[in-house]
């Protein structure tokens, strides 16, 4: 158990639609980053929080949005949903920005129909 | 070209043997991670290293700043190894660029 969590686990939805995934970070890590795998692409960096802030940002597509509250939990938002988004949606944290190793979530499966 | 290159992609040995997987990336890191993502898809750090070697039970990574490359090893394997393992490199942000995974299964 790496200490991060992800909810929820599994989440089917139709096209078109809106989902919020939600992760808690280990407690004292600072930074939020949220990766997104897919079978045609595998791995990808969407983006990074650190302390509420937006700190990078990766291959996130506009209809995707996130955020980071003052209890360090972050959402990531996904809108007008396409069959394309249909992966696995990882959080990882780690104590702070830059070069920490990093704890994983275990992931949401998003499942589009 | 990748940024991250992991050979082989698939790999088939039987309990006991000696395995290496390869990463060779082509960005300037300071650090290098293994991961470990088994069946159920939840994913795992093994290593996190930027210079020399580590070794965890019968894990073993190394890298090579300067040819740009690093490999992990598993002694005396177990079907328990059975997954895809991962190399990832420390992006400029700190973010994590990944190779494609190397899908191994141990036989018994």
């Amino acid at each position: 158990d790496s200490g991060v969590t992800q909810t929820p686990k599994h989440l089917i939805t139709a096209t078109g639609q809106r989902v919020t995934l939600r992760c808690s970070p280990r407690s004292g890590d600072l930074s939020v980053y949220w990766y997104q795998q897919s079978l045609d692409q595998g791995l990808q960096f969407l983006i990074q929080y650190y302390n509420g802030e937006e700190r990078a940002k990766g291959n996130i597509l506009e209809r995707f949005s996130a955020q980071q509250f003052p209890d360090l939990h972050s959402e990531l938002n996904l809108s007008s949903l396409e069959l394309g988004d249909s992966a696995l949606y990882f959080c990882a944290s780690s104590v702070a920005g830059g070069y920490n190793e990093q704890f994983f979530g275990p992931g949401t499966r998003l499942t589009v129909l | 070209k990748n940024e991250v290159e992991q050979s082989p992609q698939n790999l088939t040995a039987q309990e006991g043997e000696f395995i290496t997987i390869n990463c060779s990336y082509s960005v300037g890191i300071s650090a290098l991670h293994w991961l470990q993502q088994h069946p159920g898809g939840g994913i795992v750090s093994l290593f996190m290293l930027s210079s020399g070697k580590k070794k965890h039970g019968r894990l073993i990574a190394t890298i090579n700043i300067q040819e740009k490359h690093s490999s992990l090893h598993i002694t005396a394997s177990h079907p328990r190894d059975s997954a895809v393992y991962i190399c990832a490199v420390g992006g400029s942000q700190g973010n994590l660029i990944f190779g494609k995974g190397t899908k191994l299964s141990v036989k018994p």
